[in-house]
């Protein structure tokens, strides 16, 4: 099946600062691309969907100042995580749509300080 | 958004049995996928099975489809400890923005 990379896999920082997540889909053009977050042994929560070109559409209750999103190209999409606290430590997943089928990202870890 | 509800939340078995689990949903789809997440790692795609289709195999997984009561099952047999982990559907409409449930989380002990 289709790859979808995500960077960086660890991220730990102070509070206050800024925090960029890339993902990647390898081999495959993905116009759209979604982001999840996920808290230890529960559901992946969407939080946006990101389109290539266009600004992201998020889901209600996430902050698009504090989340922003860039989808730059048909194969990058990038999440920043903005003056980051300690509620902002979570897992952060990426996906890709080839087709039918949703390819996801390994995830990012995030743990702030 | 189309949300899938998966059954039981979790499952305990020996290995070699076979595993099986739920999920419903409420709204039309074209598809409905299954996935894996094993601790702390990211979700790998295991079965698609479409609207028109009541059954599908790949390699140890059996996936069914009952779009008249809204539901699909999954089933793995044989089990191995390796098979360990949280299983998710999603189900795909005409926008397919893909939403989980809480999973269930399969434990085969060795």
């Amino acid at each position: 099946g289709a790859v979808v990379s995500q960077h960086p896999s660890w991220v730990i920082c102070k509070s206050g600062t800024s925090v960029k997540i890339e993902c990647r889909s390898l081999d495959f053009q993905a116009t759209t691309m979604f982001w999840y977050r996920q808290f230890p042994k529960q559901s992946l929560m969407l939080m946006a969907t990101s389109n290539e070109g266009s600004k992201a559409t998020y889901e209600q209750g996430v902050e698009k100042d504090k989340f922003l999103i860039n989808h730059a190209s048909l194969t990058l999409s990038t999440l920043t995580v903005t003056s980051a606290h300690p509620e902002d430590s979570s897992f952060y997943i990426c996906s890709g749509r080839e087709k039918e089928t949703q390819y996801f990202g390994p995830g990012t870890r995030l743990l702030v300080l | 958004s189309q949300q899938g509800e998966e059954d039981p939340q979790a499952l305990s078995i020996q290995e070699g049995e076979n595993a099986t689990m739920n999920c419903s949903y409420k709204t039309s789809i074209n598809n409905l996928q299954w996935y894996r997440q094993n601790s702390g790692r990211g979700l790998v795609h295991l079965i698609l099975i479409r609207s028109n289709e009541r059954e599908k195999h790949s390699g140890r997984l059996r996936v069914t489809l009952d779009t008249s009561k809204k539901s699909s099952s999954l089933l793995i047999t044989a089990s191995r400890a390796a098979d360990t982990a949280s299983y998710f559907c999603a189900t795909g409409g005409g926008s397919y923005i893909p939403t989980f449930g809480r999973g269930t989380s399969l434990i085969v002990h060795p």
